[in-house]
Order: structure tokens, then sequence, then C-alpha cells
């Protein structure tokens, strides 16, 4: 079991670019959430979807942000015409469903805005 | 609006020394707790999980308990070494599969 996959682990993109940030669950995991880090900041909710459904996106920036997790492949977290201020860790955990099994954590992608 | 606070916000002990670092918490309606570690510019490690009808979860010399009347957890970590130098969090989901809580970290230095 190779746990929670993201990449890439780091992302630079100059301001206005598309970042495409991915992320595969552990297997046998059907719940996806994205975090956010931001410098010296802790970790905050984004969003929450299971095979192509979005259950919560209550933490997700009103534009520009968008997020997906398709029958096949990995989820994708798509940020357009990125700005300086999108410069943060990003972090996917996965659970199972309803097993209380707790939450695993991916390694994270580090974008940064130049 | 649930809060959840860490106390400390960050330690800084002698190698050997016992560890105790609190999280609160308003509301007690969680599904389970779960504690995590993170080092500096890394992801998340899964210490300990303790459901919501246990009273403590115990690994090596990592020791977390759960008091959900008094809205309280704290992680004990015994004769410390500089290794468990990390930023520690505490999370929690309302029921099962929903989002989790975080609290802000206690960031912990153990010095040789």
């Amino acid at each position: 079991n190779a746990g929670v996959m993201q990449n890439p682990r780091h992302l630079v993109r100059r301001r206005g670019q598309e970042a495409r940030l991915r992320c595969s669950p552990m297997k046998g995991h059907s719940h996806v959430y994205w975090y956010r880090q931001l410098p010296e900041e802790g970790l905050k909710f984004m969003v929450y979807l299971q095979k192509e459904n979005i259950i919560d996106e209550s933490g997700m920036p009103k534009e520009r942000f968008s997020a997906e997790f398709p029958k096949e492949g990995p989820s994708i977290l798509r940020i357009q015409q990125v700005v300086r201020g999108d410069s943060a860790a990003y972090f996917c955990a996965s659970s199972p469903r309803g097993q209380g099994e707790g939450y695993t954590f991916g390694s994270g992608t580090r974008l940064t805005v130049v | 609006k649930q809060e959840v606070t860490q106390i400390p916000a960050a330690l800084s002990v002698p190698e050997g020394e016992n560890l105790v670092l609190n999280c609160s918490f308003t509301d007690s309606a969680i599904y389970n707790l779960q504690w995590f570690r993170q080092d500096p510019g890394k992801g998340l490690t899964s210490l300990l999980l303790i459901q919501s009808s246990q009273r403590e979860q115990t690994s090596g010399r990592l020791n977390a308990s759960l008091d959900k009347s008094s809205g309280r957890s704290t992680l004990y970590i015994a004769a410390s070494q500089p290794g468990d130098s990390a930023t520690y969090l505490c999370a929690w989901p309302k029921a099962a599969g929903n989002k989790l809580t975080f609290g802000g970290g206690t960031r912990v230095l153990v010095k040789p």
C-alpha cells in the first residue's frame, strides 16, 4: 500500500498560469480532502470529495479554484490564473468510508508563484 | 462555531524530559480525535487515533487521552529525544467521513 500519493512535490508557476495538483488516495479509501497551509499558518480545509461528487467545498475560494475526483484516476485541485498569495503547501488526505480508521495525509505539493 | 486551542504554542525542553501537549475543543460532538506530527517542510504523520468511546491510546513512548466532558485531549511523550522535535497537531471530524478541524499546533524543540 503506497499511501496517499501527491504530485508534483514542488511546483513553480508564474503569475497568471494554471496549477494542477494531483492526489491518489490510499487503496480502499473513497473519501478525499484537500487542505492548504499558508506560510506560518495552520492547516485549513478546502474541499471534500467522493468519487465524482463534491461533498463539501465550503473552504474553497469562490474564484479560480476547482476540484474533481473522477471515476477513474486521481483527484485534481486546479488553480487558474495563480497569484502570489496562492503560494502555499497543499495537502491531500484520504479516509475509508465510515470506518473510523482515521485520515492519511500525502506529503503535499508546495506551490510557489513567482 | 467550533474552536480548537492547542497549548502551549511552542515548547522547548532538554532531552529526557517528558512532554505534555494539550488540545481543547468547545464542541463535544466529535467522532474521533487524531494526533499528527509535522516536520518542517514535510507532510503530516499520524501518531494516534482515539475513538470517541475511548479514553486513551498508547503507542510506544506516546500516550493520548481524551475527555469529551471537559473537551480536552492530552498527548504525553515520555523521555523526549531530539528526534521528537516537530509540530504536533490535534484534529477531529464531527462524524465519519467529515472534514478534519485542526488545532494551531504546538511547536516542540527537544535540545540534546
